[in-house]
Order: structure tokens, then C-alpha cells, then sequence
């Protein structure tokens, strides 16, 4: 099945950074999403992006199939973007991979 | 109101116990699907039931049986529980994935703890 891999593991910023998450997958992808998972456990739809860029207030995302790669960037960060970052795809199969996510920490 | 909802959230219990986990899905979708999170946080698919039919059964004890009785809910019972099925799960719903691919939507997770 697909692999999806996410980096970095970890990331640790300062209040206002901006900050570029990473996802390489193996094979083509018709589904690609992006979640935050927030200290409470709760995983937070960011963005549906099998292709293409979207924004959403401090957050946007690309995702480039034809390279196989998406990138979440988040501007201005604030200490509640804090959380694990995931990325899950899925491709002829009808199940979401994820990857082992991108633990962020956002410092005042 | 709540699109994926799970009960309970949180569950305690002795090794040998045989427990059910809920899950139902307000959204008119299709396709569900039950995740197990380990304390790593890495999340992997266990089952995957589409229009009350399994389409995915992962590598998964046959202690773990989920049951669909209709389109709306996807319930997970875990029968002779063991200290390693300690975990988070997740119940999560999609309109037909094998349609090309659409956006899937999770409940907020129940964490089990067999002590």
C-alpha cells in the first residue's frame, strides 16, 4: 500500500514563526489530508488537497501529485497551533495512510 | 451537532473483560472506519465498512469484531481484553473512498485502558 512519510518528527517554535511541515508519499493519491491532533486528542480537519493549494486564515497547503509531496505552512504561529500534525493519504485503496505526524510546539 | 460521535470517551477495565465501543455518524456517509492510535501516536486502520459491508479488515486479533447495523453506525466489540489493546480508537466516516477519493471526518476518539 501507499507509505507516507512526514518531517520533521519535531518542531519547536517561538510565538509569530512560521513554520513549513512536509509529506512525501509513495504512489499516485486520489484523498490527501491534513489534521491537527490538539492536546485533547482531538483530530481537527485542516484541508482536503489531493491536488493544488488552499488557504485558510494563518494556514495553507500545497500539495504537488505529480512530485508527490504536500506542505502545510503555518504563518504568524500562536501557541494553540501547538499539537501533532498529520498527513494521510489514500490511493486505489479505500482506507487513509497516515504519517507518524510532526509534534509541534509553539513557546510564548 | 456532532458529525462523528463515539461513547464512550474514556473506558477502564481488567484484563479479560470484553468491552463495546460506539460509534455513529450524522453526515450521510457511506464508508466507516475504525482506527487504532498507540502510544506513539501512530494511527492505523483496523476495519473499514461500506454500506454495512467489511471492505478492510486489517491485521487484527479476532478478538476485535465490529458490527454495522446500519450505514449510520459502526460499533467495535473487543472481547478477552489485553494489556496491550491499551490504546486510543477512532471511528471515522467518509462519503464511498473507492469513489476517487473524498474527505474523511473523525469522532474525537475513546481511550481504553485494561489494567
Amino acid at each position: 500500500g501507499i507509505q507516507v512519510e512526514q518531517s520533521p518528527p519535531d518542531l519547536i517554535l517561538q510565538e509569530g514563526a512560521n513554520s513549513t511541515l512536509r509529506c512525501n508519499f509513495s504512489d499516485s493519491v486520489n484523498n490527501l489530508q491534513w489534521f491537527h491532533q490538539n492536546p485533547w486528542g482531538q483530530l481537527i480537519n485542516l484541508f482536503y488537497i489531493p491536488s493544488g493549494t488552499k488557504q485558510n486564515g494563518r494556514l495553507s497547503a500545497t500539495t504537488v501529485a505529480t512530485e508527490r509531496y504536500s506542505l502545510l505552512y503555518i504563518s504568524s504561529s500562536q501557541t494553540t497551533d501547538s499539537g501533532v500534525y498529520f498527513c494521510a493519504a489514500s490511493g486505489s485503496a479505500r482506507q487513509l495512510t497516515f504519517g507518524s505526524g510532526t509534534q509541534l510546539t509553539v513557546l510564548p | 451537532d456532532t458529525a462523528v460521535s463515539q461513547t464512550p470517551k474514556y473506558l477502564v477495565t481488567q484484563m479479560g473483560n470484553d468491552k463495546s465501543i460506539k460509534c455513529e455518524q450524522n453526515l450521510g456517509h457511506d464508508t466507516m472506519y475504525w482506527y487504532k492510535q498507540d502510544s506513539k501516536k501512530f494511527l492505523k486502520i483496523m476495519f473499514s465498512y461500506n454500506n454495512k459491508e467489511l471492505i478492510i479488515n486489517e491485521t487484527v486479533p479476532n478478538r476485535f469484531s465490529p458490527k454495522s447495523p446500519d450505514k449510520a453506525h459502526l460499533n467495535l466489540h473487543i472481547n478477552s481484553l489485553e494489556l496491550g489493546d491499551s490504546a486510543v480508537y477512532f471511528c471515522a466516516s467518509s462519503p464511498d473512498m473507492g469513489a476517487g477519493g473524498t474527505e474523511a471526518f473523525f469522532g474525537q476518539g475513546t481511550r481504553l485502558t485494561v489494567v
